[in-house]
Parts: C-alpha cells; structure tokens; sequence
C-alpha cells in the first residue's frame, strides 16, 4: 500500500518556467491538500479539494493552480514560476477533515533560480 | 482555530519518557487536539489526537489539561528514531475550517 506518492522528488526551474507536481492516493480518500513548507517553519496551506472536481484557495494560493480530475490525484501547477516558490511542497490526503489524521507524501523540493 | 505555544527545542535521554508540552489557552469547546511529527524534512506524520479525555495509541500518550488549555504528548520509551520536530495543532471539527494551522513545532533531539 503506497499511501501517498509525490511526483518529482526534486527539481529545479528557472523563473518563468512552469511545471506540474503530481500527487496520488491510494487510500480512496474524498479530501487532498497542497502545503509547502519553507526553512524552519511549518507547513502552509495552498490550495485543498473535498472531491472530485472540487477544488478551494487555502492560505498562500497566489501563483498556483491545482485540479482534482480523478479523486486519487491531485495536481499543483505553477504557471510561471519564481525565486519565492523554492520551498519543499507536500501533499496530503484524509478520510474526512476534523477529527482524521492526514497522510502525507514525501514531498517535493522545489528550487527556483 | 485557536494558536498554540511549544517550546522550541527539547532533549530526552534515549529509553526515557519524552514529554512534550503545548500551550493551547484559547482553545475553543470544540476544538480538537492534534499532534503531529516531521522527522527531518520528511512528510509530517500523525501521532495522536483527542478533545477532553487522555489519549493512548501505540505510539504515544496524550493528557489534556481539564481546562483544556494544555497538553502533553508522551513517548513513553524514546528512541533515537523519535527525534524529529513535533507540531502540536489545534482545529475545529469537520465542516468548520479546513485548514490545520501549523506553528514551528518543538525539536525533540533524543541522545544516547
């Protein structure tokens, strides 16, 4: 059982360049989310999905797109990126939102130049 | 969601308890308490959750004060495996906000 998988695992892009971060489940949970995490700190929500087809801004959803076409993956887009998307990104999924423990993958590592 | 406090950095004694506290004062009569852990730079990891009554998996213990207003997360028998950073969190309950806000966390650094 893979849980969540993260695809790439480390790239690096210059800027105004775009690219697509992959996420799927295994688990058939209904709920994903996009975090990105920068040195020392925690993790920041950018965007999350209750379903298929549903998608909803999180805190720092600026300069991101995602899609939910399928309900086991979930995809974050940068349009055209920039120096202050280097972060590591996460993704995650839930049975339900509240009281369920998150699965997370294990993350992307993302450097923009 | 109510804001959490934790200490920034810990050490523990390998085969020891590990007690790791978090201040939560403003907690609301529904929020939930949530502890999670990262253990370096991998994808955070669940640990243990609960709302008024202690806590117990096999993983660690959680005690929530009676006010509510704190907590602490137990690894009863710490190993060199359980250093990471811990994040104490805590959120409403379905339908209310989707969004766990995360602190810094506490780095727990457990030595031989």
């Amino acid at each position: 059982n893979a849980g969540v998988t993260q695809t790439p695992k480390f790239r690096v892009l210059k800027t105004g360049q775009s690219m697509t971060l992959l996420c799927a489940q295994d688990m058939n949970h209904e709920y994903m989310y996009w975090y990105r995490q920068d040195p020392g700190m925690g993790l920041r929500l950018i965007h999350y999905s209750v379903g298929e087809g549903t998608t909803a801004k999180g805190e720092v959803p600026d300069g991101y797109n995602v899609s939910r076409l399928k309900k086991q993956n979930f995809l974050l887009g940068l349009e055209s990126a920039a120096p202050s998307q280097t972060s590591v990104y996460f993704c995650a999924s839930s049975y339900g939102t509240g009281v369920y423990g998150y699965t997370f993958g294990s993350g992307t590592r993302l450097t923009v130049v | 969601d109510a804001k959490t406090t934790q200490p920034t950095s810990m050490d523990c004694a390998e085969g020891r308890a590990a007690n790791l506290p978090c201040n939560h004062s403003t907690i609301s009569g529904n929020e939930y308490v949530y502890w999670y852990r990262q253990i370096h730079s991998q994808g955070p990891q669940y640990i243990i959750h609960g709302l008024k009554n202690n806590e117990t998996n096999e993983m660690a213990s959680l005690i929530i004060t009676e006010d509510r207003k704190s907590s602490t997360l137990i690894l009863p028998h710490a190993t060199l495996r359980d250093t990471a950073v811990y994040y104490c969190i805590v959120r409403a309950p379905p339908d209310s906000n989707y969004q766990l806000i995360w602190g810094a966390g506490t780095k727990l650094i457990i030595k031989p």
